[in-house]
């Protein structure tokens, strides 16, 4: 079956570390995204990728990095500079062709301890 | 800029009820309203989704009501169920791919 899947589904991280998060698609979508959600809240873009090699920062950007170096994978790397990581990760992804195919992975919950 | 404004933030509806989440939007370039369900610990799923040349859509108890002129939209859930206890997105979306998405609504159905 084509879907989203995202790894690991729980994360710890130290004060100070980087921490990567995973997401591969086997949709054949051209684009990805990455939001972040905090408990009872919306769902903020992170950054997003229309085509590989290229990304775009979104609303929350500081603090994150992201490579898109196959269509397949789009992983967020959570940096030092993030100084409230703990929430509620999701990926999208979609294709080229209108706004129609979105589709969400499960998630990934980042904790600081 | 919140292009797409969803209210209430919370709704409590006893089983058998009908709930009511709204969405209004300011971009007149959006086509397509799409309503996502989300259960905790898991991504939204797509529950639903118009093009604005329809002013309403049903799936069973499921139902968008669209208002082109006032620039709203809206889900009804007919008896509503405890297993619909979950979180709403409304979102809008135009020529480009990506979505705009609704603050969101927790909707919690007592038995």
């Amino acid at each position: 079956d084509g879907g989203i899947t995202q790894s690991p589904k729980y994360l710890f991280r130290k004060e100070g570390q980087n921490v990567t998060l995973s997401c591969e698609q086997n949709l054949n979508h051209d684009a990805m995204y990455w939001y972040r959600q905090d408990p009872g809240q919306g769902l903020r873009l992170i950054y997003y990728s229309q085509i590989v090699n290229d990304f775009q920062k979104g609303d929350i950007a500081e603090g994150y990095s992201v490579s898109r170096e196959k269509k397949e994978s789009f992983p967020l790397t959570v940096t030092s500079a993030q100084k409230n990581p703990t929430a509620f990760y999701l990926c999208a992804s979609n294709t080229a062709q209108g706004p129609y195919g979105y589709t969400f992975g499960s998630g990934t919950r980042l904790t600081v301890v | 800029q919140q292009q797409v404004k969803q209210s209430p933030q919370s709704l409590i509806v006893q089983k058998g009820g009908i709930s009511i989440i709204n969405c209004a939007y300011e971009n007149t370039a959006f086509d397509y309203f799409p309503w996502y369900q989300q259960f905790p610990g898991k991504g939204p799923a797509l529950l639903i989704a118009i093009r604005p040349d329809v002013s309403e859509k049903k799936e069973g108890r499921f139902t968008i009501s669209f208002n082109k002129s006032a620039k709203q939209f809206s889900l009804h859930i007919m008896d509503s169920q405890p297993g619909d206890s979950a979180t709403y997105f409304c979102a809008a979306g135009d020529a480009g791919n990506m979505l705009t998405f609704g603050g969101g609504t927790r909707l919690m159905v007592k038995p």
